[in-house]
């Protein structure tokens, strides 16, 4: 596509379910990010992917987060055992070196 | 650990004057400094950026100016729009890495 999408664009869950948020990155960019905001705050680093090199996960706040990127293209950020803190606007971004494009955003909710 | 934030937290302006929206970082060995607007309900798309070689850097309408001395970078808006309402963050980093700062929310009134 023409630029990053995310998907869904939002998520109500309860406390305890897991959720998968989805990020397609622009074609042929070989780095994708995500990205946590939470209300009124900046963007929080989560985790940072570059081809086939081991990804950066440096900033999971915790081991119920993890992601994949599979093919070098298509990435998913899972939460297991969802917290109310958890709750929060979740972006993706792709890159090819500089600028981040950053997609719409996935919001979710956790109740 | 390193940090960057901005001095002032929300900004209103008269449509047609300048804004000027200032953000200080912390990390010396950042290389890279970027400005981003964000709409409500949006993603934050890409304004202006600028490599630590300069200090100076423009746009259309908008200006990033680098003091490496001081480590401050601002943004300048000429004759500010009323779509120009939004949140602006700066981001800074070296390589892949983004440090972001919270965001200054800037308002325009007509």
């Amino acid at each position: 596509g023409a630029g990053v999408s995310q998907s869904p664009s939002n998520k109500v869950t309860e406390k305890g379910k897991d959720v998968e948020l989805r990020c397609d990155p622009i074609s042929g960019h070989t780095a994708l990010y995500w990205y946590r905001q939470s209300l009124g705050q900046g963007l929080e680093f989560l985790i940072y992917f570059q081809g086939n090199s081991a990804p950066d996960k440096s900033g999971l706040p915790s081991d119920r987060f993890s992601a994949e990127r599979t093919g070098g293209s298509v990435s998913t950020l899972t939460i297991q055992r969802t917290q109310q803190e958890d709750s929060a606007v979740y972006l993706c971004a792709s890159s090819l070196g500089g600028e981040l494009f950053f997609g719409e955003g996935s919001r979710l909710t956790v109740l | 650990g390193e940090s960057v934030g901005l001095h002032l937290p929300t900004l209103s302006v008269q449509e047609g004057d300048n804004s000027i929206i200032n953000c200080a970082y912390s990390n010396s060995a950042s290389d890279y400094f970027i400005w981003y607007k964000q709409e409500s309900g949006k993603g934050p798309q890409f304004i202006i950026d600028i490599r630590s070689n300069m200090d100076k850097r423009q746009g259309q309408r908008v200006t990033v100016l680098l003091n490496k001395t001081v480590k401050h970078l601002s943004l300048q808006i000429a004759a500010t729009q009323p779509g120009d309402s939004a949140v602006y963050f700066c981001a800074e980093g070296s390589g892949y890495a983004l440090n972001f700062g919270k965001g200054t929310s800037l308002l325009v009134t007509p």
